[in-house]
């Protein structure tokens, strides 16, 4: 089946650096991809929706400056995390779509940030 | 109001037990419906998907939608130790840049 590979699985980072996640599909081609944020006991929040070789669309409250997005091939798409804050420590992770292979919604393992 | 609500529990279960876990949603566009279950510190998992209304059945999981009333459930028979974990409902309406719609998930504890 369609495997979806996210690293790094945990960062520890100092506020004010950057912290670069990387989501990659494995055995197909993603021309949609989404990163989803998730703190202790919430709920998968959709952070911002990418297709391959166009810029990213982004939900209402997310920063667009903070959170980098590239899908600049159809198997990785990256989100940086900018000038990171302790508030910006969560579980970020990443689905990505194939549009061909109909429901296709497949996620990454996530990537726990911690900024100290 | 969020789109999809779901208690977030805990629920204990004792082993063997039939388990239900439930869903409502508010948006009438969502016409898919999955449910997915995720451990701790882990990305989710897929575990049924329907499309508008109806049951599927996939050895011991069965998932139902019922649009009229914007519900949806899941049926876990012969519960084990091994289902526990968080259990996610999501929704989209279809359109293929639309992002998943989850509910907050509701713990499950399975007791051996």
């Amino acid at each position: 089946g369609a495997v979806v590979s996210q690293h790094p699985s945990w960062v520890i980072c100092k506020s004010g650096t950057s912290v670069k996640i990387e989501c990659r599909s494995l055995d197909f081609q993603a021309t949609t991809m989404f990163w989803y944020r998730q703190f202790p006991k919430q709920s998968l929040m959709l952070m911002a929706t990418s297709n391959e070789g166009s810029k990213a669309t982004y939900e209402q409250g997310v920063e667009k400056d903070k959170f980098l997005i590239n899908h600049a091939s159809l198997t990785l798409s990256t989100l940086t995390v900018t000038s990171a804050h302790p508030e910006d420590s969560s579980f970020y992770i990443c689905s990505a779509r194939d549009w061909w292979s109909g429901y296709g919604y497949t996620f990454g393992s996530g990537t726990r940030l911690t900024v100290v | 109001q969020k789109e999809v609500e779901q208690d977030p529990g805990p629920l204990s279960v004792p082993e063997g037990a039939i388990v239900s876990l439930n869903c409502t949603y508010s948006n009438s566009a969502f016409q898919y419906f999955m449910w997915y279950r995720q451990y701790s510190r882990k990305g989710p998992e897929l575990l049924m998907y329907t499309y508008s209304s109806g049951n599927k059945e996939d050895g011991r999981f069965t998932a139902q939608v019922d649009k009229s009333s914007k519900y949806i459930s899941l049926f876990i028979r012969d519960s084990q130790p091994s289902d526990s974990a968080t259990y996610l409902c999501a929704s989209y309406s279809g359109g293929g840049a639309d992002g998943l719609t989850f509910g907050k998930g509701t713990h499950l504890i399975i007791q051996p």
